[in-house]
This record gives structure tokens, sequence and C-alpha cells, in this order.
């Protein structure tokens, strides 16, 4: 079955300093993984994904995300954070044809 | 860019009472989705649907859930008896069927399901 896990509540990161959100999984056979961010109020926005091919893969809004396989992780990273990055970032792995497995979430706090 | 669209934004119904949830998905979308979040917890699957059928659906859905299509835009969710435990978040999701099953599933903003 596969899972996924964002070990840290929060994180906290002042402007300008480089961000990284963390993921690791659990899936049998290829990994599909994706990131997710939520404001407030709003639904989730797709920022990236991983399918197959390069390990480093680039989304939107300047993130990027790193697919590990030996340590079964693929952390989001950017690195130089804005203000207006602080929101829910969510981890997620695509489950049998279609569903998607979610992290909890990680409240990122970008600091002035 | 296109966009998942839900109604209402909220919703506060009685307890035992009906509640239908609406979606528009993105248009030239084939896939269906609906997930909830209860305050607090992870966003979880409740059911796909794609070609006027469910092709997965949780145990979280169980025989009070049904999905439908019923015309070439709407997606609903309907709830026949709710309970307290179903208040959440319920976001609805549609993906095209490009590359296969690997396109991203886009959300809407979600139905905050108040249940009194």
């Amino acid at each position: 079955a596969q899972s996924v896990a964002q070990p840290e509540d929060q994180v906290n990161v002042a402007e300008g300093n480089p961000l990284t959100v963390k993921c690791t999984y659990s899936v049998s056979g290829n990994p599909y993984l994706f990131w997710y961010v939520q404001y407030p109020n709003r639904g989730l926005q797709f920022l990236l994904k991983y399918i197959t091919g390069d390990n480093l893969v680039k989304g939107s809004y300047g993130f990027e995300a790193e697919f590990n396989k030996s340590q079964t992780s693929f952390h989001l990273k950017k690195p130089s954070a804005l203000v207006s990055d602080s929101a829910l970032y969510f981890c997620a792995a695509r489950r049998g044809n279609n569903r998607l497995a979610f992290g909890k979430g990680n409240q990122v706090v970008v600091i002035p | 860019e296109p966009e998942v669209t839900q109604t209402p934004s909220h919703q506060v119904t009685q307890m035992g009472q009906e509640v239908i949830l609406r979606c528009v998905p993105i248009s030239n979308h084939l896939y269906f989705y609906w997930y909830r979040q209860i305050l607090g917890q992870k966003v979880e699957f409740l059911v796909s649907f794609y070609n006027n059928e469910i092709s997965e659906k949780s145990e979280i859905f169980d025989d009070q859930f049904s999905v439908e299509r019923p015309d070439g835009s709407n997606f609903t969710l309907k709830i026949r008896s709710t309970k307290l435990e179903d208040s959440a978040m319920y976001f609805c999701a549609s993906r095209d069927s490009g590359t296969g099953n690997l396109s991203p599933q886009h959300f809407g903003d979600g139905t905050r399901l108040s249940i009194l």
C-alpha cells in the first residue's frame, strides 16, 4: 500500500533563505509523487510531480523537488523563500489507478 | 486558466438530512474525484469516477454516499443521511487523460460541510 509521511508539523524560515519541506514515501512499484500547496480558504493547487526521468523536478513558483530512491524521499525545495510562500504543503503519492494518498501536510511560515 | 468550481462554499445541515455538494470539473477532463479533509487531519480519498461509473472508492464511501454526473458539466456528491462525523471540507478534483494516468488532479476550493 502507498503511504506518504511528512515528519514536520511546521517549517519556519526567514524570507530569502532556502526552504525545504520533507516528504518520505512508501510505495509498491514505481512511485508517482506530487506536491500540492493550499492557501487559506482555497483548494489544493498542483505544484509539481515526479513520474520518471530526472530526479530533480521543477515546478510552479520557483519550487523544485528532488526524488531520492535510496532514501525514499521527495523533498520540496525553494532556493529563496518569499512571505507569499506561507501556506500548507502536501506531498502525495498515487495509489492504484487513480487515488492520491496524501501526507498530513506541513505549515510553512516565512518570516519577513 | 480553467478551474474546478464547487458550490456552495459552506453548507450547514441538520444531522440526518440529505446534502448534495456540487462541482463543475474542468471542461475537457474525463476523470473526477471527491476527497474530504476533516479539520486538522489528512486529505482523504473518497471516490473516483470515469466513463459514467465509479472506478474506485475508499472504505469511507459507504452506502450513505453516492456520486452522479447528471449532465455534461456537473459532478455531484450526495450524502443521504448526514452524521456529525461527516463535517469536513469536501474537495472535488478532475484530470484529463493526457499521458495515461499520470496527469495531475486539479482541485476546487472545496465545500465546508457543517453538520449540526
